[in-house]
């Protein structure tokens, strides 16, 4: 089975410009989330989307957006590029069990944005 | 705000010796789950193992294990008989278990398994 899929893999844009990551999670999970993980730290959460809903917003500048797709396919959306948004850009995809809550979150391999 | 601390930002052990990274944390919450993910130079994140608050025991994934102490906001992870492969970063993460599900990580431990 596929797991979660990120694309691209590197990109390398300029300040200023604008860029969308992709991810595609397993399928069977509707929950998609976004983290930001900067050199030497651990990852930061961006967005979650549940059944193509905004389900939770971490703290980040409105430069950052996203979506989910019916398939349940999702893009991050960073305007205005700065330096500082160089980083990691993971995508995990878990099952809402309801009452039961979340299973744990399975990652893709990321998106390596470099701002220059 | 929950917040999660690794305090070993790097960590070296013996091939087949074994080694504990430690992690602590701090909620007011009582519904949580604790996890270790495993990140390796090829960047995906994977599970090692996952602690649900509620219960007492401790859990335990083949080589893998926890110490987890509620009362001290403790999540140890211990690898017992290390192999080259373990060698990567750990990172010990927090997530609520409802709202936004997120995850609150720490800023990691690298860990040199040596032959």
């Amino acid at each position: 089975d596929a797991g979660v899929t990120q694309s691209p893999t590197h990109l390398i844009k300029t300040r200023g410009q604008h860029v969308t990551l992709r991810c595609s999670p397993i399928s069977g999970h509707k929950s998609v989330s976004w983290y930001q993980q900067v050199l030497g730290q651990g990852p930061q959460f961006i967005f979650q989307y549940y059944e193509k809903e905004e389900r939770g917003r971490g703290n980040f500048p409105d430069r950052f957006s996203a979506r989910q797709f019916p398939n349940y396919s999702s893009e991050l959306n960073v305007n205005a590029l700065l330096l500082g948004d160089s980083a990691l850009y993971l995508c995990a995809s878990s099952i809402f069990t309801g009452g039961q809550g979340a299973t744990e979150a399975f990652f893709g391999q990321g998106t390596r944005l470099t701002v220059v | 705000a929950q917040t999660v601390t690794q305090s070993q930002p790097e960590m070296s052990v013996q091939e087949a010796e074994t080694v504990t990274l430690s992690c602590t944390y701090d909620t007011s919450e009582n519904n949580y789950y604790l996890f270790w993910y495993k990140q390796p130079p090829s960047r995906q994140m994977i599970l090692v193992i996952r602690q649900e608050a509620y219960k007492q025991q401790n859990a335990t994934e083949n080589r893998f294990s926890v110490n987890f102490q509620k009362a001290a906001k403790s999540f140890s992870l211990k690898i017992s008989d290390s192999q080259l492969g373990d060698t990567a970063m750990y990172f010990c993460a927090f997530r609520f278990n409802s709202g936004t599900y997120k995850y609150i990580f720490g800023t990691g431990t690298r860990l040199k398994v040596l032959a």
